[in-house]
């Protein structure tokens, strides 16, 4: 079965510092890879999303992810955090339900704590 | 710019009530989802409709039903409210052409006494 770990559940890093989200998924295919941000009480955004082609994808915001499917990892990245990028983050990957495809399996998040 | 809409943002409502959580989307999408997150879980698939009056179970479909009359519009029902319901629902949609990517509406936080 699909799956999808973040390993860590809260990182807090320093304005400024780069920033390095682990993502792990468990996929046979070729994936559909996405990362989410959600800020307090909103709903998700997507930042990026990975389907072929160049393994580093570039988002919103200053994101970047690669994937490396030697590692089944969809790793997100900041060079500079900001303040604002305080907020939850979620990685997920398309999954396939019952035939139907198009559900995302989501991984439970990493919440990103910035100290001034 | 693309709309999801979420009929509440907070919700409080009593044991054994009948509640309806209503989302609408206005991009065409086929696909509609709705989840449930709580603190330490992640997201969790309760239901999704990849057309009209089409329906397919998520991971935690017990204690709710799904309505899907129109394509744009989503209803999650709790047909008998109890506490261990209380939790943030998110509603999301997608097109089955492209790459999927989800779009959330803002969700509904429902508190269940």
């Amino acid at each position: 079965a699909q799956s999808v770990t973040q390993p860590d559940i809260h990182i807090t890093v320093s304005e400024g510092a780069s920033l390095e989200l682990r993502c792990n998924y468990s996929y046979g295919a070729t994936p559909y890879l996405f990362w989410y941000v959600q800020s307090p009480g909103q709903g998700l955004q997507l930042l990026l999303k990975y389907f072929s082609g160049d393994t580093l994808v570039q988002g919103i915001k200053g994101f970047e992810a690669e994937f490396k499917r030697s590692q089944s990892s969809f790793n997100l990245r900041k060079p500079s955090v900001h303040w604002s990028d305080a907020a939850e983050y979620f990685c997920a990957v398309l999954g396939n339900y019952g035939g139907s495809q198009g559900n995302l399996i989501f991984g439970k998040g990493t919440k990103l704590s910035v100290k001034p | 710019d693309v709309k999801v809409t979420q009929s509440s943002r907070y919700l409080v409502k009593r044991t054994g009530e009948k509640v309806f959580l209503e989302c609408v989307q206005d991009m065409d999408h086929e696909n509609m989802f709705w989840y449930r997150q709580d603190p330490g879980l992640g997201l969790r698939l309760i239901y999704f409709s990849y057309d009209v009056k089409m329906k397919e179970k998520g991971d935690i479909p017990e204690g709710y039903s799904v309505s899907r009359e129109k394509k744009e519009r989503f209803s999650l029902i709790l047909e008998s409210a109890s506490t261990n319901q209380t939790s943030m629902y998110l509603c999301a949609s997608s097109s089955v052409t492209g790459t999927y990517e989800q779009y959330f509406g803002p969700g509904t936080r429902l508190t269940v006494t």
